[in-house]
């Protein structure tokens, strides 16, 4: 059963630490998207990557949060330095696009990384 | 530009009930439609979605939504609820080509016995 992993699930910092989330995707697909979910906000798309590169982080603050894919198994996003605004669970879903079938795949998230930063 | 409401924060139904959830989308071209469903402290969980073709779509869990072009909905039900569906239920539309979705604010249901 293929599912896309996340740590840590729980994390609990300071203000002003590093903090940095790793996503594995399902093995063979080619996107991954980093979501934020907070009562006030819902559901916010952070960035996204197709084939380990950057395609939107538009979604993302700049000065603070950065996004990156090593490889194709690992998706990482860090927090530097990190805010008490930044508690919130962060979610990694992947997906595959099949070229030429349209450009809407479906999404398999993972179970979040919950964010407290004090 | 495109986007999803669910117009019901929260509903609560009896065990055994019938449900429908709501949703209305705004999208100029003909939409990829999805529901999602988030069990406490879980991720996200595809239910079904819509791509073309039958307007009426099945989805895991006994779930199904139909897709009204005329009243720009993407609605879904379900016969018989279980206590076990209590969770929050999303509703998502492409934001444009390229893989990037637009969540509604979801719709929280509760099952009471």
């Amino acid at each position: 059963d293929a599912r896309v992993t996340q740590t840590p699930r729980h994390k609990v910092t300071e203000m002003g630490q590093e903090v940095t989330m790793r996503c594995q995707p399902i093995l063979g697909h080619n996107t991954v998207f980093w979501y934020r979910q907070t009562m006030m906000q819902g559901l916010e798309l952070l960035a996204y990557f197709r084939n380990r590169a950057p395609l939107d982080d538009s979604g993302m603050p700049k000065d603070r949060f950065s996004a990156e894919m090593p490889d194709a198994t690992l998706a990482t996003l860090k927090i530097q330095p990190s805010e008490p605004r930044d508690s919130a669970v962060y979610f990694c879903a992947s997906g595959y696009l099949l070229a030429g079938e349209g450009e809407e795949e479906t999404q398999y998230f993972g179970p979040g990384t919950r964010l407290l930063v004090l | 530009a495109q986007s999803v409401t669910q117009p019901d924060i929260h509903i609560t139904v009896s065990e055994g009930a019938s449900l429908e959830l709501r949703c209305n989308y705004s999208y100029g071209a003909t939409p990829y439609l999805f529901w999602y469903v988030q069990s406490p402290g879980q991720g996200l969980q595809l239910l079904l979605k819509y791509f073309s073709g039958d307007t009426l779509v099945q989805g895991i869990k006994g779930f199904e939504a139909e897709f009204k072009r005329s009243q720009s909905s993407f609605n879904l039900r379900k016969p018989s609820v279980h206590w076990s569906d209590a969770a929050e239920y999303f509703c998502a539309v492409p934001y444009n080509q390229g893989g990037k979705l637009i969540f509604g604010q979801g719709t929280e249901l509760s099952v009471k016995p």
